[in-house]
């Protein structure tokens, strides 16, 4: 089975810019976790989804979204970037009870904002 | 103080030690899950908890929900074994809260 995939894997942006993340699960689960990683706060939640529906979501601004489609592939947006959102932003995909259930972590997508 | 502690943060041994890394917890939790993060990035789930004990291969992990506490264990390590160990817990609103990690460093 193929493991998680995210693209792009790196991305460069401007402030202001918006970027849109995508990750495809492995084939049957039906649950998406996506995840950001900095070297000062750590590994933090953003949101999870889960049949086309944000089931849980982080302490982060409504700078950050995210869908899920029928495929299960999900997106994660970000507009009007600010330099901290300089980030590794990873997704996981688990087969439906998200993180309660084991999870599986694609490469990440590196985005550096300048 | 953080809800997820690890212990201790960096931890440097020889081939072939016997490795304990611990997770201390301050909230009631679902799940427990531990994962390695090689550099470059990469996650690997190694365990999810709720209870007791799991193996796999040389890799232990232990849970005591009573004591909010769980302990992950590498027998007969090894120099591919260096990563960072994270313990993260899934509390009961349904969030995942990461600990700092554990930089293991396996000399040959």
């Amino acid at each position: 089975k193929a493991g998680v995939t995210q693209t792009p894997r790196y991305l460069i942006k401007t402030r202001g810019q918006q970027v849109t993340l995508s990750c495809s699960p492995i084939s049957g689960h039906r649950s998406v976790s996506w995840y950001q990683q900095t070297p000062g706060q750590g590994l933090q939640f953003l949101f999870e989804y889960f049949s086309e529906t944000q089931r849980n979501k982080g302490n982060f601004p409504g700078r950050f979204s995210g869908r899920q489609f029928s495929n299960s592939r999900s997106e994660m947006n970000v507009s009007t970037l600010e330099l901290g959102d300089s980030a590794l932003y990873l997704c996981a995909s688990s087969l439906a009870n998200g993180v309660t259930d084991t999870q599986y972590f694609g490469p990440g997508t590196r985005l550096t904002v300048l | 103080k953080n809800e997820v502690e690890q212990s201790p943060q960096n931890l440097t041994a020889q081939e072939g030690e016997f490795i304990t890394i611990n997770c201390s917890y301050s909230v009631g939790i679902s799940a427990l899950h531990w994962l390695q993060q090689h550099p470059g990035g990469g996650i690997v789930s190694l365990f999810m908890l709720s209870s007791g004990k799991k193996k796999h291969g040389r890799l232990i992990a232990t849970i005591n929900i009573q004591e909010k506490h769980s302990s992950l264990h590498i027998t007969a390590s090894h120099p591919r074994d260096s990563a960072v160990y994270i313990c993260a817990v899934c509390d009961s609103n349904y969030q995942l809260i990461w600990g700092a990690g554990t930089k293991l460093i396996i000399k040959p």
